[in-house]
C-alpha cells in the first residue's frame, strides 16, 4: 500500500539572516523542554533546553522562548549560516505521575539557508 | 562525535526475525534512552535506563525489550520483527536520570525488515 510520509514544515532563508522555527507543545505539564538539530544522516545534536519555570534562555546565537499560556515555544537563531541547514525538532518532558520522564517529540522542521 | 557507539550500523532481517542492537555510551554517562525514527512516525522515545534500572517508558511495543548491564551498555532487542520496524534507532546517553537533559545521541542504527 501507498506509504504516509511525515510533512515537515518547511523553512528556508538567507545565509546571515534570523531564523525562528516555532513549535506547539501539548502538555501543559510538561517540566522540560529541549531543542535539537539533525543533520542529514547523523543522529539529533541537543541545542539548547529550558525549564518551565523560565520563558527564555539565551545560547550561542540561539535563544529559545517558551509561552506556556498558549504552549508555545520557538527557537531563534542569529545570523544564520548554511551549516545551521538541518531538520530542528522540540521535545517536551513531563514531569510526573506515569509519563515521568517520558519525551515527546514534535514533527520537526526543515531549515534551508541559502549563501 | 558524540561519544556514543551504536552498533551494527545496518541491519537487514526478514520478518519473523528477532535482532540486538547495541548500545555504549558517553563515559560517565549512567542513562541510556532508545529511540526509534521512521519515516511515517517521526522521533518517537521507547525507553528509557538509569544505572540498570528502567526509568521512564515511552512507545516501547511489547515485542520490544531491552536492559542495561553493569558497565552500563545497553541492548535493544526486538523481536518477531514486521515490515513496519523498519526504521532508524538511536541511542543516546546523558550523565543524569533527570534534568538537566542534555543527551548525547548515537549515529543510529539502520534496520530495514523486508
Amino acid at each position: 500500500g501507498e506509504s504516509v510520509g511525515l510533512h515537515l514544515p518547511t523553512l528556508s532563508v538567507q545565509e546571515g539572516d534570523n531564523s525562528i522555527i516555532n513549535c506547539a507543545y501539548s502538555n501543559s505539564a510538561s517540566d522540560y523542554f529541549i531543542w535539537y538539530k539533525q543533520e542529514s544522516g547523523k543522529g539529533p545534536q541537543f541545542i539548547i533546553d529550558i525549564r518551565s519555570n523560565m520563558d527564555k534562555r539565551q545560547g550561542q546565537r540561539v535563544t529559545v522562548l517558551l509561552n506556556k499560556t498558549v504552549k508555545h515555544l520557538s527557537l531563534q537563531i542569529a545570523a544564520t549560516q548554511p551549516g545551521d541547514s538541518a531538520v530542528y525538532f522540540c521535545a517536551e518532558i513531563a514531569a510526573g505521575g506515569t509519563s515521568y520522564g517520558k519525551l515527546t517529540f514534535g514533527q520537526g522542521t526543515i531549515l534551508t539557508v541559502h549563501p | 562525535d558524540s561519544g556514543v557507539t551504536q552498533t551494527p550500523k545496518h541491519l537487514i532481517t526478514a520478518t519473523g526475525q528477532r535482532v540486538t542492537l547495541r548500545c555504549s555510551p558517553r563515559s560517565g554517562d549512567l542513562s541510556v534512552y532508545w529511540y526509534q525514527q521512521s519515516l511515517d512516525q517521526g522521533l518517537q522515545f521507547l525507553i528509557q535506563y538509569y544505572n540498570g534500572e528502567e526509568r521512564a517508558k515511552g512507545n516501547i511495543l511489547e515485542r520490544f525489550s531491552a536492559q542495561q548491564f553493569p558497565d552500563l551498555h545497553s541492548e535493544l532487542n526486538l523481536s518477531s520483527l514486521e515490515l513496519g520496524d523498519s526504521a532508524l534507532y538511536f541511542c543516546a546517553s546523558s550523565r543524569e536520570a533527570g534534568g538537566p537533559y542534555e543527551q548525547y545521541f548515537g549515529p543510529g542504527t539502520r534496520l530495514t525488515v523486508t
